[in-house]
């Protein structure tokens, strides 16, 4: 198993510019997670998705971001437009089943740095 | 909603030395989870506990569940450079979402060789 794949792994990118970000859960997992990762903040919960659908979006910071998936192998992420504090390392993670008991997989993540 | 505290937030040792990182929770938790992101890379789960008590190995990591599900540990028994990375806890929320795990902020551990 190739495990989750995130698209760009890394993304340079100028203040205004639409940034999005990729992301192919592991074949068979029905959740899916958009994490932002920052020194200051940690690991902050985004969005998550069960079965296709968007179940809770309230850590998404403002209308600059939205998230979709269209279908059950690929979610996007994206940032409209962006912003230097946007700058973070991006992970998209995927899990059997809709409860906390089962493991999160992690993709390598997208690091994203906002000029 | 729910939050996790983690400390130490840094730990420094020598190779050889145990480490011990704690997660405490204001609230009783159905579970927790471990995670380890190495420098650079992504968190990796560990392991889960769920029981009241529970201790948990994994060669020289021991992983403990409070008996009141509101903290729990990683120790790490005479450190190896390879165990370099952060530690994180994640226990999902309280309140009905028990679809979303929270992530303490994790405890950074280098190993001086």
């Amino acid at each position: 198993d190739a495990g989750v794949i995130q698209s760009p792994r890394h993304e340079v990118t100028e203040m205004g510019q639409e940034v999005t970000l990729r992301c192919k859960p592991i074949s068979g997992h029905n959740s899916l997670f958009w994490y932002r990762q920052t020194m200051m903040r940690g690991l902050e919960l985004l969005i998550y998705f069960n079965n296709n659908v968007p179940i809770d979006d309230s850590g998404m910071p403002e209308d600059r971001f939205s998230a979709k998936m269209p279908n059950a192998s690929f979610s996007t992420l994206k940032i409209q437009p962006s912003e230097p504090r946007d700058s973070a390392v991006y992970f998209c993670a995927s899990r059997m089943g809709p409860t906390s008991y089962n493991e999160q997989f992690f993709g390598p993540g997208t690091r994203l740095t906002v000029l | 909603g729910q939050q996790v505290m983690q400390i130490p937030q840094y730990q420094h040792v020598q190779e050889g030395e145990d480490f011990t990182t704690y997660c405490n929770s204001s609230t009783t938790l159905s579970n927790i989870q471990w995670y380890k992101q190495r420098p650079g890379g992504h968190p990796v789960f560990l392991i889960q506990l769920v029981k009241s008590g529970e201790v948990k190995k994994q060669k020289r990591l021991t992983f403990q569940f409070g008996e009141a599900k509101k903290n729990s540990s990683l120790h790490i028994t005479a450190t190896q450079t390879t165990d370099v990375g952060t530690y994180f806890c994640a226990a999902p929320n309280s309140g009905g979402s028990n679809y979303k795990l929270t992530f303490g902020k994790g405890t950074l551990l280098t190993v001086n060789p």
